[in-house]
């Protein structure tokens, strides 16, 4: 049972503009939400996080939106940095820290 | 050193061995976690301990043992693996203890192949 669903596996966007990558959930119980980027050959690092009494959390060129009655969140990185390619993973927390949901993770280059 | 570190970063294994992956964190948390990361699909978690406690087991085929000797250390015991096992294996770790807003640490990983 997928819980947390990225949907497009991979995303391509010109330097300098914006990506935007896409979430969507199924519990309505998951209450904290998290942004992980990942390069290869290494682990997942935390990025950015929204708690669910919040829409918006920003934090220099990432914002994470959460719409609550749609069980959608998004990642928007602007302006976008070769450095920024990496693959993204979205992840959902439900009643206790030890229930971590993560998607599939979204390859996402920015071309020079 | 700092963070979590896994060993060994590779690890081919046929099917009639026995191996064991390491983990170790230098973070003063109290959480570990096992997670495996196959193409394309999401993290799937395999094991968490709290406090040195397994907290949860995910429904994870006994060919996969896991021990938490102290909050510092975890290890993922394998035997008579199959090749759909082959995946890349995270470990992570966090302050524990209950809910918390924060993330977990990752390792690199050790990715495995079974031949």
């Amino acid at each position: 049972d997928q819980q947390v669903k990225q949907n497009s596996p991979s995303l391509s966007v010109q330097e300098g503009r914006i990506s935007i990558l896409n979430c969507d959930y199924t519990n309505s119980m998951f209450d904290y939400f998290l942004w992980y980027k990942k390069y290869p050959a290494e682990g997942p690092t935390f990025l950015i996080s929204i708690s669910s009494i919040k829409d918006k959390n920003e934090d220099g060129r990432f914002t994470v939106f959460l719409n609550k009655s749609a069980k959608h969140l998004s990642l928007h990185i602007v302006p976008s940095q070769p450095g920024d390619s990496a693959v993204y993973f979205c992840a959902a927390r439900g009643n206790n820290n030890n229930d971590m949901r993560f998607g599939a993770g979204t390859r996402l280059t920015v071309k020079p | 050193e700092t963070g979590v570190t896994q060993t060994p970063r590779h690890l081919v294994m046929g099917m009639t061995n026995k191996k064991s992956l390491k983990c170790e964190q230098h973070l003063g948390h109290n959480a570990m976690y096992w997670y495996k990361q196959s193409a394309k699909k999401p993290l799937e978690l395999m094991f968490v301990y709290n406090f040195k406690e397994q907290t949860e087991n995910n429904s994870v085929p006994s060919r996969f043992s896991p021990e938490c000797p102290n909050s510092s250390h975890l290890f993922l015991h394998l035997h008579t693996l199959q090749p759909e096992d082959s995946a890349l294996y995270l470990c992570a770790s966090s302050p524990g203890g209950g809910r918390t807003n924060y993330g977990y640490t990752f390792g690199s990983g050790t990715r495995l192949t079974v031949v």
